[in-house]
């Protein structure tokens, strides 16, 4: 079974500061990576996606992520953090049977903090 | 209006009480989920379904059941609620044979009492 794992389950920072959180995958094949942002009271939306191509996608509202293949890793990033990042970030990864995409399998969650 | 809706958005109850909670979707998508959603934990699936006629267990199924009563309506079921089904459930939708991008409902908060 496919698992996902995020260092990272607090962080805090400050406006301006620059953000990186760590994920990481163990699925060994072909994989399509995710991250996804919850803010406070809402559902989740997508940051931004790796299907295949130039390892480093780039998302909304400024995220980026690169995807390492030999380290299987998909890190997201972010130069300059504002008050309004503050949410919960989950990465996930497709899981995949003979017929397509069965559905994503989610890491635990980074609860980001941005203090103003 | 949100593409993807979730009925009830909150609801309390009590221990061994019979909940379902609702989901349509208007993006004419094949397939759609059922997670939820613990502090800590993450997502967890709990059954997805390809076609009306297609079923699949999650990784947590034990306790729930579901329907899709069509092809834009999926609903899940908790036959005898416990308090350890206190949790936010999210349902989701995707496209066969595409990527695996999921876009999700809003969200129902279930707190068993």
């Amino acid at each position: 079974a496919q698992s996902v794992s995020q260092h990272n389950h607090h962080v805090i920072l400050s406006e301006a500061a620059s953000l990186e959180l760590g994920c990481n995958y163990s699925y060994g094949g072909t994989v399509n990576l995710f991250w996804y942002v919850q803010y406070p009271g809402q559902h989740l939306q997508l940051l931004l996606k790796y299907f295949s191509g130039d390892p480093l996608v780039k998302g909304i509202k400024g995220f980026e992520a690169e995807f390492i293949k030999s380290k299987f890793s998909f890190n997201l990033r972010k130069p300059s953090v504002q008050w309004s990042d503050t949410a919960e970030y989950f990465c996930a990864v497709s899981s995949y049977s003979g017929g397509g995409a069965d559905g994503l399998t989610f890491g635990k969650g980074t609860h980001l903090i941005i203090q103003p | 209006d949100a593409d993807v809706t979730q009925t009830p958005r909150n609801r309390i109850t009590k221990t061994g009480k019979r909940i379902m909670l609702e989901c349509s979707q208007t993006k004419g998508h094949d397939r759609m989920y059922w997670y939820r959603q613990d502090p800590g934990l993450g997502l967890r699936l709990i059954y997805y379904s390809f076609d009306v006629k297609d079923i699949n267990k999650g990784e947590i199924s034990d306790g729930y059941s579901v329907s899709r009563q069509a092809q834009a309506k999926f609903s899940l079921s908790l036959e005898s609620a416990i308090p350890n089904q206190t949790a936010l459930y999210f349902c989701a939708t995707s496209v066969e044979r595409q990527n695996g991008e999921l876009f999700f409902g809003e969200g129902s908060r279930l707190t068993v009492l």
